[in-house]
């Protein structure tokens, strides 16, 4: 059974700091893992999505990569804004079939 | 843009009631999704469906049905609700294009209270 976990539950930057978020999961036979963000009340914004054969993709100040063989995603957020406070999540679809595993989440903040 | 859209933002229901969640999209996604979330439990796969008439059961079908008659539309049909059916129900939808399942894209949610 696919397990996917982010570490840490919850962080807390001052502003202008990178910062690495992490998600990891426990059958690597994934076909594709997708990061995403959650304001409080609302609901999920899909921030990248990362193929089973790439290694990244990059958006903006956001760049993600997978190292699928050792079950490992991190979302890497550069020159960190009080606008990127919010719940990031992963989430990986397995190889075969249409479900998408999700963790967690880790809860960021960004202070001023 | 893609746009999912779930017809109520809050809703308020009693014991019992049989409550309908309407999500529409607008880009002819094949694959539609319900979620519910709860904290600490993250999100769990209600159904889904990848094609009119067609559903598979997620994590957690227990005392919840769906209804898909048009592709742009799924719903979400707790036949008697209880109060452990409080939670946010999200939607969500997806194009299957060549053989690749593209970007999951959400609807805002419905927050449910069952009383």
């Amino acid at each position: 059974k696919q397990e996917v976990t982010q570490i840490p539950a919850a962080l807390s930057v001052p502003e202008g700091e990178n910062l690495v978020l992490n998600c990891s999961f426990t059958d690597s036979a994934i076909y594709n893992l997708q990061w995403f963000r959650q304001d409080p009340g609302k609901g999920l914004t899909s921030l990248l999505l990362i193929q089973s054969s790439q290694r990244e993709q990059t958006s903006g100040r956001l760049n993600a990569s997978l190292d699928k063989s050792s079950g490992r995603s991190t979302l890497y957020i550069a020159a960190s804004q009080p606008g990127d406070s919010a719940t990031y999540l992963c989430a990986v679809r397995r190889e075969y079939g249409n479900k998408l595993v999700f963790g967690a989440g880790t809860i960021l903040r960004v202070k001023s | 843009d893609v746009k999912v859209t779930q017809s109520s933002r809050y809703l308020v229901k009693r014991t019992g009631e049989k409550v309908f969640l309407e999500c529409v999209q607008d880009m002819d996604h094949e694959n539609m999704f319900w979620y519910r979330q709860d904290p600490g439990l993250g999100l769990r796969l209600i159904y889904f469906s990848y094609d009119v008439k067609m559903k598979e059961k997620g994590d957690i079908p227990e005392g919840y049905s769906v209804s898909r008659e048009k592709k742009e539309r799924f719903s979400l049909i707790l036949e008697s609700a209880s109060t452990n059916q409080t939670s946010m129900y999200l939607c969500a939808s997806s194009l299957f294009k060549a053989t690749r399942y593209e970007k999951l894209f959400f609807g805002s949610g419905t927050q449910l209270s069952v009383l």
